[in-house]
């Protein structure tokens, strides 16, 4: 079993509505967790940033860690067809060097 | 403000052939690591270096070398590409290895015939 697991999708969802992206982890140890968007053919895009568990809002996004299920989540609001991407989430338990990523999910957003 | 660069964006080796995977950073960062992605695999960690003159090995190092030429650069070697290098190689920074996250470049496509 995978030490992060998220659902590769595609998910497919129309213009305006809410999505909710979702990693499952094993290693209680984890701490730092991270949300990238990477788009065909560019590299991965930093798009939240949480330390330890509770809720973090930026924008349209909101990340949300709940350390007790070993879950976390990015929420987009008001969702764009810019928004289609591969959504990759990452965690850490003692620094980066040790950075375990999920294998992404793809967004695809319809106008 | 590039942020990270890296060069070249794509390439083609023959089995046995070598090179070298170049990467810059401009945002002062102490810390540099390059990663590959494959399908299905999520991104892997080669070598990192968390600070300038050091290097450490990843996940995945076999096959590859490492070189932290100054605090900007970090080059990745392959001395004999096998097939099995075929992937998308990503470099990435950032200011330490707890600090702040990374920031990534924009990869390299690397084919190995």
């Amino acid at each position: 079993q995978k030490e992060v697991e998220q659902d590769p999708g595609p998910l497919s969802v129309p213009e305006g509505a809410i999505v909710s992206l979702n990693c499952t982890y094993s290693n209680s140890a984890f701490q730092y967790f991270m949300w990238y968007r990477q788009y065909s053919r560019k590299g991965p895009e930093l798009l939240m940033y949480t330390y330890s568990s509770g809720n973090k809002e930026d924008g349209r996004f909101t990340a949300q860690v709940d350390k007790s299920s070993k879950y976390i989540s990015l929420f987009i609001r008001d969702s764009q067809p810019s928004d289609s991407a591969t959504y990759l989430c990452a965690m850490s338990a003692h620094g980066f060097q040790k950075l375990v990523f999920g294998t992404g999910t793809r967004l695809l957003v319809s106008p | 403000n590039a942020g990270v660069t890296q060069t070249p964006k794509f390439q083609v080796l023959k089995t046995g052939q070598s090179m070298t995977l170049q990467c810059a950073q401009d945002m002062n960062h102490n810390s540099m690591y390059w990663y590959r992605q494959d399908p299905g695999m999520g991104l892997r960690l080669i070598y990192y270096s968390a600070s300038e003159g050091t290097t450490d090995k990843g996940e995945v190092p076999n096959g590859y070398n490492v070189s932290r030429l100054n605090k900007r650069e970090f080059s990745l070697r392959l001395e004999s590409a096998a097939p099995s290098q075929t992937s998308v190689y990503f470099c990435a920074s950032s200011e330490g290895l707890v600090r702040s996250p990374l920031h990534f470049g924009n990869g390299t496509r690397l084919t190995v015939t």
